[in-house]
Parts: structure tokens; sequence; C-alpha cells
């Protein structure tokens, strides 16, 4: 089945260490997005790429990182520099964002920092 | 920058109740989305809606898009204990971003 995995579903870690989110596709989709959500908040886009090798920051991408290497994988760096970590992060795919199509959302990896 | 507004934060409803969210945003939309999202699982997209007035229906699910494309409502009649969850829409502007509203989050007592 096509889908997106994401890993691990639960993360802690100590703070001042940065920690590593991973995303995986095989929906074929060019577009792939991060968003943190928190209780009440709804999802806030971290950030998006539309392409292999190009990435955007999106409303709330201080303290984060990204790459895109490949197609189907677009991994999530949280560095120390993020002052409030602890969340709920979604990655999402879609077919491609210059026409809005549905997203596909993860599971989800849930960090904690203490 | 877009703003996109959902009312009400929290719904409590009694089984075969209906429910309705609305969705509104401070510009002109595109497209707007819905999303469910289960409790402790991650949102799942529901449905589109593009033109103007537009209403689609899916199952006991109604979607509409507001004549000025600036709102957006979802309505569920007679509700079911499997409708639990928070309902996001998500709507975009003319830089095709798209936007997410804060949800709607829907308890349904047996």
């Amino acid at each position: 089945d096509g889908g997106i995995t994401q890993s691990p579903k639960y993360l802690f870690r100590k703070e001042g260490q940065n920690v590593t989110l991973s995303c995986e596709q095989n929906l074929n989709h060019d577009a792939m997005y991060w968003y943190r959500q928190d209780p009440g908040q709804g999802l806030r886009l971290i950030y998006y790429s539309q392409i292999v090798n190009d990435f955007q920051k999106g409303d709330i991408a201080e303290g984060y990182s990204v790459s895109r290497e490949k197609k189907e994988s677009f991994p999530l760096t949280v560095t120390s520099a993020q002052k409030n970590p602890t969340a709920f992060y979604l990655c999402a795919s879609s077919i491609a964002s210059h026409y809005n199509y549905g997203y596909t959302f993860g599971s989800g990896t849930r960090l904690t920092v203490v | 920058g877009q703003q996109v507004m959902q009312i009400p934060q929290y719904q409590h409803v009694q089984e075969g109740e209906d429910f309705t969210t609305y969705c509104n945003s401070s510009t002109t939309l595109s497209n707007i989305q819905w999303y469910k999202q289960r409790p402790g699982g991650h949102p799942v997209f529901l449905i589109q809606l593009v033109k103007s007035g537009e209403v689609k229906k899916q199952k006991r699910l109604t979607f509409q898009f507001g004549e000025a494309k600036k709102n957006s409502s979802l309505h569920i009649t007679a509700t079911q204990t499997t409708d639990v969850g928070t309902y996001f829409c998500a709507g975009s502007g003319s830089n095709y971003k798209l936007t997410f509203g804060k949800g709607t989050l829907l308890t349904v007592n047996p």
C-alpha cells in the first residue's frame, strides 16, 4: 500500500540535543510538508518542498532544518535553537503544490524534550 | 498574512443530533479543503471545494463553499459515535499555500 511513513512514533530527547525525524513516502508525490501540532493551535507549517533539492520556510521555521535529497524522503531536524520543541510533528505529501490537491499525512511523531 | 478562523472550538452533541462547524477566511480563497483527525490519529483528507457556492455531500456530511469564497461549512446530519474527532478546514489563496484553521473538536454522547 502506498503511504507516508514517519518514524519513530514517540521520541524523547534531552534539552540541547538535535534530533532528526524521518518521513518517507512511496506515493510518487512531488510536494512534501512538515507541520507542527500543539493542543488548541491547529497545524502550523514548518517547511515545505515542491521538488527535490529545493525547499522553503513555512510560518514557524526558526529552530528547524530540512533536506530533500530524494523525492521520497523529507527529514526534519529539530535543533537546540528551537525554544519549545515538545510537540506532535506531522509530515504530509501531495501530488503538486501549484494546484492544491488533498494532502496525505503520516501518522506523526510525538517529540518530548526533557 | 492569510488567516483561517474556525468556530466553534468545541462541540458536544447527543448521538443523533446535527453538528455544524464554520470556517472564515480573511481573504478570498482559491479553494478550501476539509480534514478529519480522530483522537490520537492524523488528519485525513475529506474533500476539496473550488467553485463559488459549491455544495458537496458525502453520506451524512454536507460541505458548502460560500458565494464570496471566503467562508465554508461542514454539516453532519444525525451524528454517530464514529464522527468523533477534530474537523479542520484549510484554505489556500493566490499563492496556493494551505492555511489550516485551528479545528473543531466534536464529541458525541451515545
